[in-house]
């Protein structure tokens, strides 16, 4: 079974700040990770994703995460908050030998002028 | 049009009534998805179907009941609902049921039980 863990429900940033999201997770085999957005009225849309391979993976919008095993960690960064940041972002994790999706209970962030 | 198309945007009924909830991609694939969406509370799976065969039922209550005439089209109908199934009902689409397949979002129909 496997579980994620966003830590904050809500970051607030100053505009041209470092944005920083948290997520761990727990599974017992080699994890497929993910980060999704949701703007205000819509869907999901995948921001990154990691299978194998490189642990620093890049995503859309300057968004970049690293996996870390021994923290088992996929914190999503960017370097520079713009206003049209302002979203929900949800961390999902599945196991490599299964299509299942666990979601986090995402977190709100909101960018300041 | 392109992508996941989910209709109405909004939907309000009452306990009795009998509602559908429509769901239609346009990517070509072969995998699509109900989540429930509720308030600070992660993602729900509830139905995932694979080429039009169900795959998944995720312990829903038999009210919400789903239908995928073919791999481009998804129902979800709903009768006798409660008030906490109140939500926003997300429906996705992958090129296949796999860990490796990312999902693609409608923009979710917002259900309110009165």
């Amino acid at each position: 079974a496997q579980s994620v863990t966003q830590l904050g429900s809500h970051v607030s940033v100053s505009e041209g700040a470092l944005v920083l999201l948290r997520c761990n997770y727990s599974s017992s085999v080699p994890p497929y990770l993910f980060w999704y957005v949701q703007y205000p009225n819509q869907g999901l849309q995948l921001l990154l994703k990691y299978t194998t391979g490189a642990t620093l993976v890049k995503g859309i919008n300057g968004f970049e995460a690293e996996f870390k095993k021994s923290e088992t960690s996929f914190h999503l960064t960017k370097p520079s908050a713009h206003m049209s940041d302002a979203a929900e972002y949800f961390c999902a994790v599945s196991p490599s030998n299964d299509y299942k999706l666990s979601f986090g209970a995402g977190t709100t962030v909101t960018v300041r002028a | 049009e392109t992508g996941v198309t989910q209709t109405p945007r909004h939907l309000v009924m009452g306990m009795t009534n009998k509602k559908s909830l429509k769901c239609e991609q346009h990517l070509g694939h072969n995998a699509m998805y109900w989540y429930k969406q509720s308030a600070k509370k992660p993602l729900e799976l509830m139905f995932v179907y694979s080429l039009e065969e169900r795959v998944e039922n995720n312990s829903v209550p038999s009210r919400f009941s789903p239908e995928c005439p073919n791999s481009s089209h998804l129902f979800l109908h709903l009768h006798t609902l409660q008030p906490e199934d109140s939500a926003l009902y997300l429906c996705a689409s992958s090129q296949e049921v796999s860990e490796n397949s990312p999902l693609h979002f409608g923009n979710g129909t917002r259900l309110t039980v009165t």
